[in-house]
């Protein structure tokens, strides 16, 4: 059975500061992971997906990598800024059927001014 | 712009009555579409995968007679809460699947309140 895990829970940072968001998945079997950002009470918002084929994407200040051998992703935030403030989840897909997303518990992210 | 829209966006009933929420794709059709539920400081947790022309495909736990889902087209799913209690009081999410790389893109959430 498929865990996804995120850590750390919560992180607070100072304005300006690079930050590194971890998750981890225990079947290394996966399709694409993809990293989602949710704002209280709010939807989620796509980020970016990686393909299993692939070793990483970028988007702006937003760099994510895969390992899928070792079953790690990390999310890089660059410079952060407080409108960066929000619970990031990373999901994984085992194929390509289907659809099912299998989510970590989330990092809640509070940037300080 | 959004892809995705529900409605409404938060609900309040009583104990004993049915809500139903929609989930629209706006951008483009969706032949699969996706119930995930969240409770407060939790993840989310997939109810069920909605299929156009066919019947929901429920993950286990989930009471299919009491979430009925209904996908009646390529751009609408909906999700009926039936005789709702409290403890169905949660953040509800759609979500929908675009082809090729299987990308998913999410609807901004219905919050139930069940009184």
């Amino acid at each position: 059975k498929q865990e996804v895990t995120q850590i750390p829970a919560a992180l607070s940072v100072p304005e300006g500061e690079n930050l590194v968001l971890n998750c981890s998945f225990t079947d290394s079997a996966i399709y694409n992971l993809q990293w989602f950002r949710q704002d209280p009470g709010k939807g989620l918002t796509s980020l970016l997906l990686i393909q299993s084929s692939q070793r990483e994407q970028t988007s702006g200040r937003l760099n994510a990598s895969l390992d899928k051998s070792s079953g790690r992703s990390t999310l890089y935030i660059a410079a952060s800024q407080p409108g960066d403030s929000a619970t990031y989840l990373c999901a994984v897909r085992r194929d390509n059927q289907g659809g099912k997303l299998i989510f970590g518990q989330g990092t809640e992210l509070s940037v300080k001014p | 712009g959004a892809v995705v829209s529900q409605h409404p966006s938060w609900v309040i009933c009583k104990s004993g009555t049915s809500v139903k929420i929609e989930c629209r794709s706006l951008d483009f059709q969706a032949t699969t579409m996706f119930w995930y539920r969240q409770f407060p400081k939790q993840s989310l947790m997939l109810m069920a995968t909605s299929n156009e022309g066919s019947k929901a495909t429920y993950e286990q736990g989930v009471e299919k007679d009491k979430f009925l889902i209904n996908h009646a087209s390529l751009t609408l799913s909906t999700l009926t809460v039936t005789s709702a209690h409290p403890e169905d009081s949660s953040f509800y999410i759609c979500s929908v699947q675009r082809g090729g790389v299987r990308e998913q893109y999410f609807g901004p959430g219905t919050r139930l309140t069940v009184t």
